[in-house]
């Protein structure tokens, strides 16, 4: 069973509009959690961590997080063509031993 | 320059035979991971070692063994090589304690013939 499920599988704005990807976990031992993306033919770069319920915001990405319903999501305003690539959420309840990602969202940012 | 440097970035490998993928980080962190990626199985976490002992294994087959040589270097063996095994590995680190962010390499892609 996936313990981390992403939605949508994709997603298509256009240049300067705002995109948001959710993603909800199955294990309530998860209280980490990381959104990364991966452009093609590259490995996953890390986008930003959230640890504790509410919003975290870093520059164009603003990632919240609702423990009690295990749900945390990712906005980017202002979305570039660059911004083009798979989007995964991952998420872990020690912080160290393992890290479960989700299926990715893929977005596509329509100049 | 990467950081994180895996060997070799792509291969093809027979049915049954083995191969070593190899993997070495610059970024003085202290923990090393091994993931898979396939079409099937995105970023499936396979194992997570801290100061050259293992944390954590989620890959039910003795077919993939970790090996360290030394605390930035974590490679992985692969034995008795099957057609499903084709994917790209990829090699992470973090530094534990300080937000544990992971870092990976740029993946090594395998695909059994």
């Amino acid at each position: 069973q996936q313990k981390v499920q992403q939605s949508p599988e994709s997603l298509s704005v256009p240049e300067g509009g705002m995109a948001s990807l959710n993603c909800t976990s199955s294990d309530r031992n998860f209280q980490y959690f990381w959104w990364y993306r991966q452009h093609s033919g590259e490995g996953p770069k890390a986008l930003m961590s959230i640890f504790s319920d509410g919003d975290k915001k870093e520059g164009r990405f603003t990632a919240h997080l609702n423990k009690a319903s295990l749900h945390v999501s990712l906005h980017i305003r202002d979305s570039q063509p660059s911004d083009s690539a798979l989007y995964f959420c991952a998420a872990s309840n020690t912080g160290y031993q393992n890290f479960y990602f989700g299926k990715g969202t893929s977005l596509t940012v329509i100049p | 320059d990467p950081k994180i440097i895996q060997k070799p970035k792509y291969l093809v490998a027979v049915t049954g035979s083995e191969k070593i993928l190899i993997c070495e980080q610059y970024l003085g962190h202290n923990a090393m991971y091994w993931y898979r990626q396939s079409a099937k199985k995105p970023l499936e976490f396979m194992f997570s070692y801290s100061y050259q002992k293992l944390m954590d294994n989620q890959t039910a087959s003795s077919r993939f063994q970790p090996q360290s040589s030394k605390k930035n270097h974590l490679d992985l063996q692969i034995t008795a090589l099957k057609p499903d095994d084709s994917a790209t590995y990829f090699c992470a680190s973090s530094q534990v304690g300080t937000g544990n962010t992971l870092y990976f390499g740029e993946g090594s892609r395998l695909i059994v013939v």
